[in-house]
């Protein structure tokens, strides 16, 4: 089984949908989740870090579920510009005190049609 | 700008070669990633150093590659003898280690290597 799995994809959606990514990590002590966003031939950038409380920023929700092991990221009235991969990302500890890795899914490919 | 910053943006080599990419973190973060990214894979962790420590190595970090930091400040990623399977984007990310910066891990645009 792989660290962190994600939907396969591709998404083509009209404007203004609604889409949901899911995302599973096997490794239990994991201990922070985020989303990035990565446009074509770019580097990924940030989007947003997932709270076990759930979080949204604007159009965007991220959950988080520890005993599942599973991470979504909702995105309302898709935009044009929310063409992207978007990457479920897992933080887990070293063996070594304050080491930690960041472990990234496939990414799943959403493509926002007019 | 003051992002993380590569060099070479592409580079092109034939089998056998070796080649050595840089990376320039932000000044003022001390860890430092080194990542590799095939097509339709996520980036995949290499290497990290914690100013110019390297603490921690993937088991994808073959004997063929070596990478540095030696003041701390920018690092190199050699790949001595490559392979075609070596083909990849390599990118370099930093991050601010210090109490309330965050962690997150910034991204450089990434050096696009294709050994022929």
């Amino acid at each position: 089984r792989k660290e962190v799995e994600q939907d396969p994809g591709p998404f083509n959606v009209p404007e203004g949908a609604t889409v949901a990514f899911n995302c599973t990590y096997s490794n239990s002590a994991s201990q922070s989740f985020f989303w990035y966003r990565q446009d074509c031939r770019k580097e990924p950038k940030l989007l947003m870090s997932v709270y076990s409380s759930g979080n949204e920023d604007g159009r965007f929700t991220a959950q988080l579920n520890r005993a599942s092991q599973y991470i979504s990221l909702l995105i309302r009235d898709s935009k044009l510009s929310d063409s992207a991969t978007y990457l479920c990302v897992v933080k887990a500890t070293f063996a070594g005190a304050g080491s930690y890795q960041l472990t990234f899914g496939k990414g799943t490919k959403l493509s926002v049609i007019p | 700008d003051t992002g993380v910053s590569q060099d070479p943006r592409h580079k092109i080599t034939k089998r056998g070669q070796n080649v050595t990419f840089r990376c320039d973190p932000i000044s003022e973060h001390n860890r430092l990633y080194w990542y590799r990214q095939t097509l339709g894979q996520g980036p995949e962790f290499l290497t990290y150093f914690q100013n110019e420590a390297q603490l921690e190595k993937s088991r994808l970090l073959s004997d063929r590659f070596s990478a540095e930091r030696p003041k701390g400040s920018f690092s190199t990623l050699e790949i001595q003898r490559t392979e075609q399977g070596d083909s990849a984007m390599y990118l370099c990310a930093s991050s601010d280690l210090r109490q309330g910066a965050g962690n997150e891990q910034f991204f450089g645009p990434g050096t696009r290597l294709t050994v022929l």
